[in-house]
């Protein structure tokens, strides 16, 4: 069981939105403001897309953003592309650790 | 451009032990803090280890505290994990992730090396 919780799978039309939730404690997700989302195409390296809850490495499009409240983060995929079909991850600091949710699988209908 | 190559994996009796090499290029290793993560057979990723960049500060999840050691060779631009006493449920493919420093993520990742634990 993962540390922190994700639904299995997620889907939208292309230009559509869609929102992955990523449940944790006040241990990880609500104790510090250092989720991070990635985004990983099977056989390939994982993909950093959001660090510190929001903020947008350079080259990740504005599409994608960050938001939590309380112990819930969460990623926010907007105008939904092909190329957005993959398995995202959540990820959050806890105290000389790290911790993942389980993984969404987006599909793009 | 950063790059991260992992070797060093296989398949391995139980019991028995692997060292895991990331060579890394394209940027000052000896600056950047390291991570390895694995990813076991259709399920998602699991944080294995961290390392400060000159290797001074260690962290292990508690899954593998005790059997795995992380360290690097600043010199040679590597990091390593030797996995010991290994189990089946070790079974994985192992990523080395580059930290982003202060900011507690990895914002570069290897395409892993597959280590098989089997009899």
């Amino acid at each position: 069981q993962s540390a922190l919780t994700q639904p299995p799978s997620a889907s939208g039309s292309p230009g559509q939105s869609v929102t992955i939730p990523c449940t944790g404690t006040s241990s990880d997700v609500g104790g510090y403001n250092f989720v991070s989302w990635y985004q990983h195409h099977p056989g390939k390296a994982p993909k950093l897309m959001i660090y510190e809850v929001s903020k947008r490495p350079s080259g990740v499009p504005d599409r994608f953003s960050g938001s939590k409240s309380g112990n819930t983060a969460s990623l926010t995929v907007s105008g939904l592309q092909a190329e957005d079909e993959a398995d995202y991850y959540c990820s959050s600091y806890a105290d000389s650790r790290w911790v993942f949710g389980g993984g969404t699988k987006l599909t793009v209908l | 451009q950063v790059q991260l190559v992992e070797s060093g994996g296989g398949v391995v009796q139980p019991g028995k032990s692997l060292r895991l090499s990331c060579a890394a290029s394209g940027f000052t290793f000896g600056s950047n803090a390291m991570h390895w993560v694995r990813q076991a057979p259709g399920r998602g990723l699991e944080w294995v280890a961290f390392i400060s960049y000159e290797g001074s500060i260690k962290y292990y999840a508690d899954s593998v505290k005790g059997r795995f050691a992380i360290s690097r060779d600043n010199s040679k631009n590597t990091l390593y994990l030797q996995v010991n006493s290994l189990r089946a449920e070790d079974t994985a493919v192992y990523y080395c992730a580059k930290d982003l420093s202060t900011h507690y993520s990895c914002d570069y990742w290897g395409q892993g090396t597959l280590v098989t634990v089997s009899s």
